[in-house]
């Protein structure tokens, strides 16, 4: 069994719609949790991350942790087309990091 | 402006070849990572290093090599290129930061294709 599991999608909303993306993860040990952001040909660049339980908001992205739930996810309101991207989790125990295989997302115009 | 290399960005090369993927950083960072990453898959972390003279290998077993003789420059080597080398390497650094949290920052990437 995998440490994190993402749902690999892909997902296609329409723009302005709320995306909700998740992870679960099976390693209690893990303290902080990440999303990142992939566009095509490049390299993942640091969107948010959250320490233990709780959410937090960064403009139109929240991020949301239940460490009871081993269950993370990232709602983005009022979506545009350049948030199509793929999104991928991430989570830190002692030194690593784990990632999630990445949801591929499109917002249509 | 601070921010981390790799060349080339593309490599098409032949079966037994020997090839080195490059990577730089200007952000002075002790940290630094090679990743693997394939379509649709998760990344995984093949080598990293703690500072100059220090090199690990990480969770998924790779046939590379890396050398650290600079803070700045963390190149990962192949000496017989293989069709199952074919994949997308990412570099990363990171500065520890307050309690305990580091940011990793990648690099674009450099897409080998073994033929």
């Amino acid at each position: 069994q995998k440490e994190v599991e993402q749902d690999p999608g892909p997902l296609s909303v329409p723009e302005g719609a709320i995306v909700s993306l998740n992870c679960t993860y099976s390693n209690s040990a893990f303290q902080y949790f990440m999303w990142y952001r992939q566009y095509s040909r490049k390299g993942p660049e640091l969107l948010m991350y959250t320490y233990s339980s709780g959410n937090k908001e960064d403009g139109r992205f929240t991020a949301q942790v239940d460490k009871s739930s081993k269950y993370i996810s990232l709602f983005i309101r009022d979506s545009q087309p350049s948030d199509s991207a793929t999104y991928l989790c991430a989570m830190r125990g002692a030194q690593k990091l784990v990632f999630g295989q990445g949801t591929r997302l499109t917002i249509n115009p | 402006e601070a921010d981390i290399y790799q060349t080339p960005r593309y490599l098409v090369i032949g079966t037994g070849k020997k090839i080195t993927l490059e990577c730089s950083q200007t952000m002075g960072h002790d940290k630094m990572y090679w990743y693997q990453q394939d379509p649709g898959m998760e990344l995984h972390l093949i080598h990293y290093s703690y500072g100059v003279n220090s090199t690990e290998k990480g969770d998924l077993s790779s046939e590379s090599t890396v050398s650290r003789i600079r803070t700045e420059h963390f190149p990962l080597t192949l000496e017989s290129a293989r069709p199952s080398h074919t994949s997308q390497y990412l570099c990363a650094s990171s500065e520890p930061g307050a309690g305990g949290w580091n940011e990793q920052f990648f690099g674009p990437g450099t897409r080998l294709t073994v033929l």
